[in-house]
């Protein structure tokens, strides 16, 4: 497709599972992106990624939280040993070229956490 | 204080009013201005992109920057119901620097009456 693809587009797991969330940027683009909104609050910045390296992950909350893009196109947002607390949509987004103010976002993965 | 600062509404306007959407921000290093919108249970989407002070226009839309006062606004001239959304600024620091990630508001949620 022509926009950024994200699945799946909900996921209800319980505490304490493993969860993968899953981004499929639009092609080309080199620089991609993982948010989290959590409701009645803008998109947080967790992790981007210009080509396969993370360029910057300082916002991811802990260790639980890790992400991939293995090469350079599709990025997976892993989160360990889930917690009610990490319930929120996550948003993936690419982009141009490393910091071009025009990010593309996808429709988000709503997690919620029992 | 928050990097970035927007009142999160909700506004409610009848059908053809102008609307005035605000975010403050509290670095002068931010340079680069952005306004999304956010349909309900959509990702983001690009609505205006600006990096000078000043006024930019883009049809019924247009984006201020007033840097002396950190402060940045989009208006809505004759608006529609169709503009009923999210609208969520955001700031970047650098362009095309190590700094990628952008920083959100909190996001007003806006309702035009018909």
């Amino acid at each position: 497709g022509a926009g950024v693809s994200q699945t799946p587009s909900n996921k209800v797991t319980e505490k304490g599972k493993y969860v993968e969330l899953r981004c499929d940027p639009i092609s080309g683009h080199t620089a991609l992106y993982w948010y989290r909104q959590s409701l009645g609050q803008g998109p947080e910045f967790l992790i981007y990624f210009q080509g396969t390296g993370a360029a910057d992950d300082s916002g991811l909350p802990n260790d639980r939280f890790f992400a991939v893009r293995p090469e350079g196109s599709v990025s997976t947002l892993k989160i360990q040993r889930t917690e009610r607390g990490d319930s929120a949509m996550y948003l993936c987004a690419s982009s141009p070229r490393l910091g071009a103010g025009e990010l593309f976002f996808g429709e988000g993965s709503r997690l919620t956490v029992l | 204080q928050k990097e970035v600062e927007q009142d999160p509404g909700p506004l409610s306007v009848p059908e053809g009013a102008i609307v005035s959407l605000n975010c403050t921000y509290s670095n002068s290093a931010f340079q680069y201005f952005m306004w999304y919108r956010q349909y309900s249970r959509k990702g983001p989407e690009l609505l205006m992109y600006t990096y000078s002070s000043g006024n930019k226009e883009d049809g019924r839309f247009t984006a201020q920057v007033d840097k002396s006062s950190k402060y940045i606004s989009l208006f809505i001239r004759d608006s529609q119901p169709s503009d009923s959304a999210t609208y969520l600024c955001a700031i970047q620091m650098n362009y095309g620097g190590s700094q990628g990630n952008l920083i959100f508001g909190k996001g007003t949620k806006l309702s035009v009456k018909p």
